[in-house]
């Protein structure tokens, strides 16, 4: 247990839809990230928050958003929901916001599955 | 940039050894190797910086290779636990950018 929970578990929607993901990060952990991991991409990189701020941006689509709340959890936001946003939508959290010399702790995931 | 894994594959007898490499078409700042266990998430295994520097577990061994642009993760000794996909992420700047992943590879462990 990485002391990264997220929340739902699975998540079944139409397309069309807006869906929230959310996420806490481990006690004292000032960083969280979003991942998006399908079967032929492996890890893409979605967007980091470090102490409510946007820290670094990825490969994130204008449909999808994010924010990080002064108790430090964060949500991420998916609308007009497509096919191919089916996916597992990992969370990860670390102490500080130097991603290039700090490691990661990861949530279970929330696997999204869009008809 | 998306960092690339080779082999993509690879199955191997308990007690074999296996080296996965992680290579970046610009120059790395650091990179870092994570295993993923089917249906579960990824778990850190060892960070490696520009310089020389680590930190991880001690029981996993990895290299550094600045002027190829590279990084490979030595599994020596295999168990049935190494199963999984191994990942390995980069960062091309000290400035803090988020790290890029590669698309793993797959290690299976037979008995």
């Amino acid at each position: 247990d990485s002391g990264v929970t997220q929340t739902p578990k699975h998540l079944i929607t139409a397309t069309g839809q807006r869906v929230t993901l959310r996420c806490s990060p481990r006690s004292g952990d000032l960083s969280v990230y979003w991942y998006q991991q399908s079967l032929d991409q492996g890890l893409q990189f979605l967007i980091q928050y470090y102490n409510g701020e946007e820290r670094a941006k990825g490969n994130i689509l204008e449909r999808f958003s994010a924010q990080q709340f002064p108790d430090l959890h964060s949500e991420l936001n998916l609308s007009s929901l497509e096919l191919g946003d089916s996916a597992l939508y990992f969370c990860a959290s670390s102490p500080e916001g130097d991603s290039s010399y700090n490691e990661q702790f990861f949530g279970p995931g929330t696997r999204l599955t869009v008809l | 940039q998306q960092p690339v894994q080779s082999p993509q594959a690879v199955i191997l007898r308990e007690g074999e050894d296996a080296v996965i490499n992680c290579s970046s078409s610009k120059a790395l700042y650091s990179v870092h190797w994570y295993r993923q266990k089917h249906g579960e998430a990824p778990v850190f295994l060892m960070i490696l910086l520009k310089g020389g520097e680590q930190k991880g577990h001690e029981k996993i061994s990895a290299s550094f290779n600045e002027k190829k642009q590279q990084s490979s993760l030595y599994l020596t000794a295999s168990q049935l636990s190494y199963s999984g996909t191994y990942f390995c992420g980069i960062s091309n700047s000290n400035s803090g950018y988020a790290l890029n992943f590669g698309k793993g590879t797959s290690l299976l462990v037979t008995p």
